[in-house]
Formats: structure tokens, C-alpha cells, sequence
């Protein structure tokens, strides 16, 4: 059974920082990872997605690393804005359906 | 830009009462999906349907929910006879192919069971 952790459930770092959100899953044949940023109270907002055949994607200031093999993603978060104050799930998939993480919630500070 | 909608954004019922979740997904996605949030867990995939008919549910999908494309548009849930537990942020996905493509997500609807 698929099982998704992050770490760290939260973080707090001021404005200007890259950072790095992490994402471990334990069944290594999946399809694809994606990341979505959740606003509190909010639906799921698609960041990225790597399929499993990538290493990475890049969109803006964001980029996601994927490694099967050691059953990891990262979520790299360059020159961090206020407005980057949120929650980020990974979710990876094998059958079509999502299986999530519980998030790290990050805030920046100005 | 093409969005999932999801309507109403937030339904109070009393238990036992039946109610109806409705979705409208990207129109050229074949893949729908609805997931559900409790208040401060994870995001739990409930159902995915394909083709008019279920393709994967998860134990929580019981009896008490169904899933229905009624027309060429919507995707409705329905709980026939809610509990408290039921309470949660259920959120509807859809996507153009069942691996390799995004999942686009709703904003959810906010289901209060009183």
C-alpha cells in the first residue's frame, strides 16, 4: 500500500530564501508525482507533475525532483515570496488515483 | 483557462439526510475523481469513473456514497444518509488521461453534518 510522508510539516524561513520541501513515498512504481499548493480553506492548486520516466520540472521559481529509486521528490522553492505562504501536498499515483502527503505548510516572513 | 467548478461551496445538513455534491469537469477530461478532506488530515481519494461506470474506490466509498455523470457535464456525489464523520471537505479532480496528465482540482465543497 502506497504511503506518502513529508517533511517538514512546517516551516518558517524570512523572504528571499530558496528552499527545499521533501517528499518520500514507499512504493517505488508510480506513474507520476505531482505538487499542488492548498490556500487555507481552499481547493488544490497543480504546481507541478513528473511523470516517472523525468527527473525533474521546472515552472517559474519552482522546481521538482523526482527519484524513484530511493522513493523521493523535492520541491525546490527559489528567492521565496510572502505570497509563497501556503500549504504543499505531494501526491503520487499508480492506478490513476492520487495518494497525498500531509503537506508542510510554509510561511515567509517579509 | 479551463477550471473544475464545484458547487455549492458549502452545504450544512443534519444527519441523516441525503445530499448532493456536484462537480463540473474540464470538459475534454475522461477522468473523474472525487477525494475528500477532513479537517486537519490528508486529502483521502474516495472514487475514481471513467467511461460511466466506477473504475477504483477506496473503503471509505460504501454504500452510503454513489457517483453519477447524469449528462455530458456534471459528476455529482451523493451521501444518502450522512453522519457526523461524514463532515469534511470533499473536492472533485478530473484529467485527460488516467496516468501521464495533470489532475485539475475544484475548490471544493465544505459539508457540514450537524
Amino acid at each position: 500500500k502506497q504511503e506518502v510522508t513529508q517533511i517538514p510539516a512546517a516551516l518558517s524561513v524570512p523572504e528571499g530564501e530558496n528552499l527545499v520541501l521533501n517528499c518520500s513515498f514507499t512504493d517505488s512504481a508510480i506513474y507520476n508525482l505531482q505538487w499542488f499548493r492548498q490556500d487555507p480553506g481552499k481547493g488544490l492548486t497543480s504546481l507541478l507533475l513528473i511523470q516517472s520516466s523525468q527527473r525533474e520540472q521546472t515552472s517559474g521559481r519552482l522546481n521538482a525532483s523526482l527519484d524513484k529509486s530511493s522513493g523521493r521528490s523535492t520541491l525546490y522553492i527559489a528567492a521565496s515570496q510572502p505570497g509563497d505562504s501556503a500549504t504543499y501536498l505531494c501526491a503520487a499515483s499508480n492506478t490513476g488515483k492520487l495518494i497525498f502527503g500531509q503537506g508542510t505548510t510554509l510561511q515567509v516572513k517579509p | 483557462e479551463p477550471e473544475v467548478t464545484q458547487t455549492p461551496s458549502h452545504q450544512v445538513t443534519q444527519m441523516g439526510q441525503e445530499v448532493i455534491l456536484r462537480c463540473v469537469p474540464i470538459s475534454n477530461h475522461l477522468y473523474f475523481y472525487w477525494y475528500r478532506q477532513i479537517l486537519g488530515q490528508k486529502v483521502e481519494f474516495l472514487v475514481s469513473f471513467y467511461n460511466n461506470e466506477i473504475s477504483e474506490k477506496s473503503e471509505i466509498f460504501d454504500d452510503q456514497f454513489s457517483v453519477e455523470r447524469p449528462d455530458g457535464s456534471n459528476f455529482t456525489l451523493k451521501i444518502r444518509s450522512t453522519k457526523l464523520e461524514d463532515s469534511a471537505m470533499y473536492f472533485c479532480a478530473s484529467s485527460k488521461k488516467r496516468e501521464g496528465t495533470e489532475a485539475f482540482f475544484g475548490q471544493g465543497t465544505r459539508l457540514t453534518v450537524v
